[in-house]
């Protein structure tokens, strides 16, 4: 079973429009942790944000947001007035334990997000 | 500046080839990772290795061999028993190794067959 879905494959947007990525997750552990990583065109993964499973408060960092909802399981990111440098795949990543310290971290298939100028 | 290496950018491998990628980091983290990206396809786990002259299979280990020699070092071979090893492949590391730790990732090397 797909533990990180991101269902949207490809997005494509207008300069300054406001666009939400979506992420749901799926997971049996009550402690977890959720990342969000940029991959622009040069293919390095850009480290986001990262939320612990207790925290679900909303943060904002500049024109990024980020809505965790547990009730849901569900961790979406939103950029507003988005900007043609926007333009990436976006990860979303789940991180649990997976036995003894050993760890997991799981990958969704990313969402292309096109900003056209 | 600290962060992770990976080289070449670019690599061919011919058929029956062994090839090896190359990771350094100077991040003084103890974990490293390798990561296969097919297109349109997320990241899976080939390797990981928590401690120098340790390491574990991921989920697709089968045809690539590690080495944890030193702390900084973490170089992945793909050997002749791949067979289809055209991908993205990229390198990460981690303070501990621990679940909460955020992984950094290096610029990655795109691998294609001749």
């Amino acid at each position: 079973a797909q533990k990180v879905t991101q269902a949207q494959t490809e997005i494509s947007v207008v300069e300054k429009e406001d666009v939400t990525l979506d992420c749901v997750y799926e997971t049996r552990d009550t402690t977890y942790y959720l990342f969000w990583y940029k991959q622009p065109p040069s293919g390095e993964l850009v480290f986001l944000i990262r939320r612990n499973s207790f925290d679900e408060q909303n943060e904002i960092s500049g024109r990024y947001s980020w809505n965790f909802q547990k009730s849901t399981s569900s961790f979406n990111f939103t950029i507003t007035a988005s900007q043609v440098v926007d333009s990436a795949v976006y990860f979303c990543a789940l991180s649990e334990p997976s036995g003894g310290s050993n760890y997991k971290l799981t990958f969704g298939k990313g969402t292309l997000l096109t900003v056209n100028p | 500046d600290g962060g992770i290496t990976q080289s070449p950018k670019y690599l061919f491998r011919k058929e029956g080839q062994n090839v090896t990628l190359s990771c350094e980091q100077n991040l003084n983290h103890d974990a490293m990772y390798w990561y296969r990206q097919d297109p349109g396809q997320g990241l899976r786990l080939i390797y990981y290795s928590q401690i120098v002259n340790d390491f574990q299979k991921g989920d697709i280990a089968e045809g690539y061999s590690v080495s944890r020699e030193k702390k900084e070092s973490f170089p992945l071979t793909v050997t002749s028993a791949q067979k289809n090893p055209t991908a993205f492949y990229l390198c990460a590391s981690t303070r501990q190794g621990n679940s909460w730790e955020t992984q950094y990732f290096g610029p990655g090397t795109r691998l294609l067959v001749l």
